[in-house]
């Protein structure tokens, strides 16, 4: 498997649930990001949480590191229809670009 | 700051024609990404850039594809020869630098289709 993996690939859920989606890494890491991706358009930078970092909190977002297991989740909470997108994980190992995986793409029915 | 501006969005292509992205990072910013997006997939790191230098280009094919960033003006992306498997969403990134933060900005991408 490569560095940064999502899972579950896909998710559907009724608006007002929680979305948990998770990311596991395999080298170690600076830092590490999610990312969200609307069909068609660019990724926009969500969070990014450091390796001495447990958990973050932005807004309705969630996100923990677990260095030991090498994996990270994102939680969104409440979630809306506008939540409906592609989010992807992506790795800061210092030493080159950053890794993204395959993605989770979430879909909020409203 | 008008973000990462990607050049064109849009491109059609016949197979063996060349094709031409422009990349122009965030003001401020030095350092730039090339990514490729197949349906459904993530993004495949394929070159990262300096003014003036290539720091990785492990993702790029050794064949048809060249990457650059100039002193001046953007960063342009080219592959020659262009083959249907070339069809793909190329997006361009851009960070401060080291020391400076790596959270990337992307531009929207540019949607190549070779025909």
């Amino acid at each position: 498997s490569q560095q940064g993996e999502e899972d579950p690939q896909a998710l559907s859920i009724q608006e007002g649930e929680n979305a948990t989606m998770n990311c596991s890494y395999k080298t170690s890491i600076n830092n590490l990001q999610w990312y969200r991706q609307n069909s068609g358009r660019g990724l926009v930078h969500l969070i990014l949480i450091r390796s001495n970092e447990r958990e973050k909190h932005s807004g309705r977002l969630r996100v923990t590191l677990d260095t030991s297991k090498k994996s990270s989740s994102l939680l969104i909470t409440a979630s809306r229809a506008a939540d409906t997108a592609s989010y992807f994980c992506a790795t800061d190992t210092g030493r080159r670009a950053l890794t993204f995986g395959s993605g989770t793409r979430l879909q909020v029915q409203p | 700051n008008a973000g990462v501006m990607q050049n064109p969005r849009h491109l059609v292509r016949r197979r063996g024609q060349e094709a031409r992205l422009r990349c122009s990072p965030m003001k401020g910013h030095s350092h730039v990404y090339w990514y490729r997006q197949l349906p459904e997939e993530g993004l495949k790191f394929m070159v990262y850039l300096q003014k003036e230098n290539i720091i990785d280009e492990s993702g790029m094919p050794k064949e048809r594809f060249s990457a650059e960033f100039p002193k001046e003006g953007p960063s342009i992306l080219r592959i020659q020869q262009v083959v249907r498997g070339d069809s793909a969403a190329y997006f361009c990134a851009s960070s401060p630098g080291e020391g400076k933060g790596t959270e990337a900005f992307f531009g929207q991408g540019t949607r190549l289709t070779v025909v």
